[in-house]
């Protein structure tokens, strides 16, 4: 199976502040890389697919970009409506493995 | 609009059985696979199984091959997760999910999720 590791697990920032979570896969999975947003005592939401694109109606702060094996994942000026866990998930080879998430907290 | 129902959790003893449900909407089911993902308490998210569109293919994780199995009913618009020896490490909250693709992997809409205890 692919392992994917996600960094940080945790951090704090405040509204405004640009906030980069990382992903690392551990074998070339292409651009076949998602990104979810788990706001708390909810479902996951689909943000980002196949590493940048953006689904449709999520806000252009959010980004995304990377190949192979390296990741990142972007949000520009922080808002109070961000915090939430982020995933990473591959989908190159079956099963389908997620990151470890990162909680984004709001200074 | 899309929408996903999941349904059938509750508290089970250990070595026991339990179906979930997951009622969609909103969309042609029978074009889409379908994933079901758990989340222990406080824990991340685990990618549990997948079933492709037309049923041609089932994919389970390693933890549960063997125990659970997944099923789909086009007619009735309905994706199942048969769950059989239960386990404590199963309790989670069970989301089912829709592949946008044939079953590749990627889930573009999900249930609020159901929550299955495993306990005595």
């Amino acid at each position: 199976d692919i392992q994917m590791t996600q960094s940080p697990s945790s951090l704090s920032a405040s509204v405004g502040d640009r906030v980069t979570i990382t992903c690392q896969a551990s074998q070339d999975i292409s651009n076949y890389l998602n990104w979810y947003r788990q706001k708390p005592g909810k479902a996951p939401e689909l943000l980002i697919n196949d590493a940048l694109s953006l689904q449709t109606g999520v806000p252009s702060r959010f980004s995304g970009s990377g190949s192979g094996t390296d990741f990142t994942f972007t949000i520009n000026s922080l808002q109070p409506e961000d915090l939430a866990t982020y995933y990473c998930q591959q989908y190159d080879n079956l099963p389908p493995t997620f990151g470890g998430g990162t909680k984004v907290e709001i200074k | 609009q899309v929408q996903l129902v999941e349904s059938g959790g509750g508290v089970v003893q250990p070595g026991r059985s339990l179906r979930l449900s997951c009622a969609a909407s909103g969309f042609s089911f029978s074009d889409y696979g379908m994933h079901w993902v758990r989340q222990a308490p406080g824990q991340g998210l685990e990618w549990v199984a997948i079933i492709w569109y037309d049923d041609s293919k089932r994919y389970y994780v390693d933890s549960v091959k063997g125990r659970f199995t997944i099923s789909r009913d086009n007619s009735k618009n309905k994706l199942y997760l048969q769950m059989n020896s239960l386990r404590a490490e199963d309790t989670a909250v069970y989301y089912c999910g829709r592949d946008p693709g044939s079953g590749e992997g990627l889930i573009d809409h999900w249930g609020q999720g159901i929550l299955v205890t495993v306990s005595s």
